[in-house]
């Protein structure tokens, strides 16, 4: 079956835009996370969502990222101002409930020039 | 911080037994054992998980020592395609309100070599 996608596979972008990363999940799927993997490290939590509410966003650096998942499906990260430091592949996965074993989409690069 | 530690890097020969091991000293009784793999510019991807028993699914087996302390992940036959970062993580089973986030560290590069 499918599994997950992320849109688009790379962004690049000037320092100060705002960006949109999309995360379709598995079908069925009511457990969501994004996750942010910088080069050489390991992918690091950014925010959990059950169903359409974000149950956990203890891993957002700051106010400048926010994600939302209007009807429980697919999952959009939105980053404003964006800034150097934020270039990184950001990871998305999703599992049948909030216990279950994740399945990661292949990422989005973010490149921010 | 990671709960786990890894050997940095690891090689085997193609066609042998990968064996990658993984310190866990301090799980405790409600922490699963979960490994997954990230070859070059894809997705972290699953590839087995356990508790406290042996596991094998069609890709690899694990193997948790009898304390839960430290665990083995085996590739039985290794090919180039298996060449990637291993990470070995655990994660609670139930935590009643939390969220069940993986915490990843810096894994282990195997590298399988023709």
């Amino acid at each position: 079956g499918a599994g997950v996608s992320q849109t688009p596979s790379n962004k690049v972008t000037e320092k100060g835009k705002y960006v949109e990363l999309r995360c379709d999940p598995i079908s069925g799927h009511t457990a969501l996370y994004w996750y942010r993997q910088s080069l050489g490290q390991g992918p690091e939590f950014l925010i959990y969502f059950q169903g359409t509410g974000a149950a956990d966003d203890s891993g957002l650096p700051n106010d400048r990222f926010f994600a939302v998942r209007p009807e429980g499906s697919v999952s959009t990260l939105k980053i404003q101002r964006t800034e150097r430091g934020d270039s990184a592949v950001y990871l998305c996965a999703s599992s049948i409930s909030t216990a279950d074993t994740q399945y990661f989409g292949p990422g989005t690069r973010l490149t921010v020039l | 911080d990671a709960k786990t530690t890894q050997p940095t890097s690891m090689d085997c020969a193609e066609g042998r037994a990968a064996n990658l091991p993984c310190n866990h000293s301090t799980i405790s009784g409600n922490e699963y054992v979960y490994w997954y793999r990230q070859i070059h510019s894809q997705g972290p991807q699953y590839i087995i998980h356990g508790l406290k028993n042996n596991e094998t699914n069609e890709m690899a087996s694990l193997i948790i020592t009898e304390d839960r302390k430290s665990s083995t992940l085996i590739l039985p036959h290794a090919t180039l395609r298996d060449t990637a970062v291993y990470y070995c993580i655990v994660r609670v089973v139930y935590s009643g309100a939390g969220s069940y986030q993986l915490t990843f560290g810096k894994g282990t590069k195997l590298s399988v070599i023709p």
